[in-house]
């Protein structure tokens, strides 16, 4: 019973070419965060939403938006990627209350041709 | 957010316990320590957290030394399952945020 669902798992785009990831919870959780994850490498957060309050990390670039049109469904856009873009994308989502527990997706994997 | 330091590879026999150590020298009185792990392909999974006391769920047992400056995450009886990486993460209880260090892989043979 998956609760954080990201669709899809693999995607394949062009270089320069925009690029929406998707990610789904079940959990009514009110805070929802995008990771990106690089080979070998720890995930690093991007950004994340406590309910519609947008929090971007200072180190994101601004090729990568969010929009969360609702409680369940958050996505990711990077507007122009490049090769330096690919990488795995995980979504969580917690509570929201600080301190709570995260709750990971399977992450999409991103390549970029 | 304090730093950690965690070794970057163990290994473990399948069924014996796997002792996983973390050093959080700079943690402050607020900050709890956490641990996920993080199996190939697949998004980091909650293991167990703590301030102060020793912890122990269905998965595992933390042990925070008293000092609170490092911990030991502990998986009772390993299984092949556990092969994955594991991060040991403190947090201040004044942030929803994850900072991910590089982790320990952990690798769980027959």
């Amino acid at each position: 019973d998956a609760m954080v669902i990201q669709n899809p798992r693999y995607q394949v785009t062009q270089f320069g070419k925009p690029v929406t990831l998707s990610c789904s919870q079940t959990l009514n959780h009110n805070v929802m965060y995008w990771y990106q994850q690089k080979s070998s490498q720890a995930p690093k957060l991007l950004f994340h939403y406590y309910d519609k309050d947008f929090n971007n990390e200072a180190d994101t670039p601004d090729n990568f938006q969010s929009r969360r049109p609702n409680t369940s469904f958050c996505f990711l856009d990077i507007r122009s990627p490049g090769l330096g873009d690919a990488a795995m994308y995980l979504c969580a989502t917690s509570r929201g209350t600080t301190g709570n527990i995260q709750y990971f997706g399977a992450g999409t994997r991103l390549s970029v041709l | 957010d304090a730093k950690t330091t965690q070794p970057p590879s163990m290994d473990c026999a399948e069924g014996r316990a796997a002792n996983l150590p973390c050093n959080h020298s700079t943690i402050s009185g607020n900050e709890y320590v956490y641990w996920y792990r993080q199996i190939h392909s697949q998004g980091p999974q909650y293991i167990i957290h703590g301030l102060k006391n020793n912890e122990t769920n269905e998965m595992a047992s933390l042990i925070i030394t008293e000092d609170r400056k490092s911990s030991t995450l502990i998986l009772p009886h390993a299984t092949l399952r556990d092969t994955a990486v594991y991060y040991c993460i403190v947090r201040g209880d004044n942030t929803d945020k994850l900072i991910f260090g590089t982790g320990t892989r952990l690798q769980v043979f027959p």
